[in-house]
């Protein structure tokens, strides 16, 4: 598959954990990244290499990896976390880059 | 401090071109790949294409394979990606990335973004 599949929309109670899951085929190959996504901001990168968190993410934001699916847990969610989340990774050919459809997590 | 502004978008009719620029600073803009990436209203992310630092690997989505043109000057610190044959689809706020290779999915910094939009 092309694809990268997330659920369209998730949400976590204030200081509650959440997981994001991100799946496709080329995730068997090429590990993901993943981006948050703000209204009117640019994107901000949060995890690369499906675990390392970005210089200035909160360590509430971890990744893991297994066959062809990868997750964003956010422990203790903030009211700032709420946004849209995608992730992506190389495609099959390794020619490619492909982006999930992302993900909305709502904090309540 | 690393630093992308696009500019060059605007309004245009179907079957138009546009020229959008990347420009890089803070950072030694002919090490590090390009990638152009774009979000139409109320979509996801959309992958476009890459250059590697030297431009001589270049990358194309299928979707705009053939229409969308990549290139950089890396004397100028600036990337460009010129968009010719323009469609309603094509309406979008496009961006440009940094990277370290032009295969990577990791985009450590954005710019702010230029928007796109065709309409007739």
């Amino acid at each position: 598959s092309a694809q990268l599949t997330q659920d369209p929309a998730v949400s976590v109670v204030l200081g509650q954990t959440v997981t994001i899951t991100c799946q496709g085929d080329s995730l068997r190959g090429y590990l993901p990244s993943w981006y948050q996504k703000k209204p009117g901001q640019a994107p901000i990168l949060v995890l690369f290499r499906a675990d390392n968190r970005a210089p200035g993410i909160p360590d509430r934001f971890s990744g893991s990896t297994s066959g062809i699916a990868a997750s964003l847990t956010v422990t203790g969610a903030q009211a700032e976390d709420e946004a849209d989340y995608f992730c992506a990774s190389r495609d099959i050919s390794g020619r490619q880059v492909i982006f999930g459809g992302g993900t909305r997590l709502t904090v309540l | 401090q690393v630093q992308l502004v696009e500019s060059g978008g605007g309004e245009v009719q179907p079957g138009e071109s546009l020229r959008l620029s990347c420009s890089a600073s803070g950072f030694t803009f002919s090490s590090w790949a390009v990638h152009w990436v774009r979000q139409a209203p109320g979509k996801g992310l959309e992958w476009l294409c890459a250059i590697s630092y030297h431009s001589g690997d270049i990358w194309y989505a299928d979707s705009v394979e053939g229409r969308f043109t990549v290139s950089r000057d890396n004397s100028k610190n600036t990337a460009y990606l010129r968009l010719d044959n323009l469609r309603h689809s094509d309406t979008a706020i496009y961006y440009c990335a940094r990277a370290p290779t032009d295969t990577t999915s990791k985009f450590d910094y954005w710019g702010q973004g230029t928007l796109v939009a065709v309409s007739s």
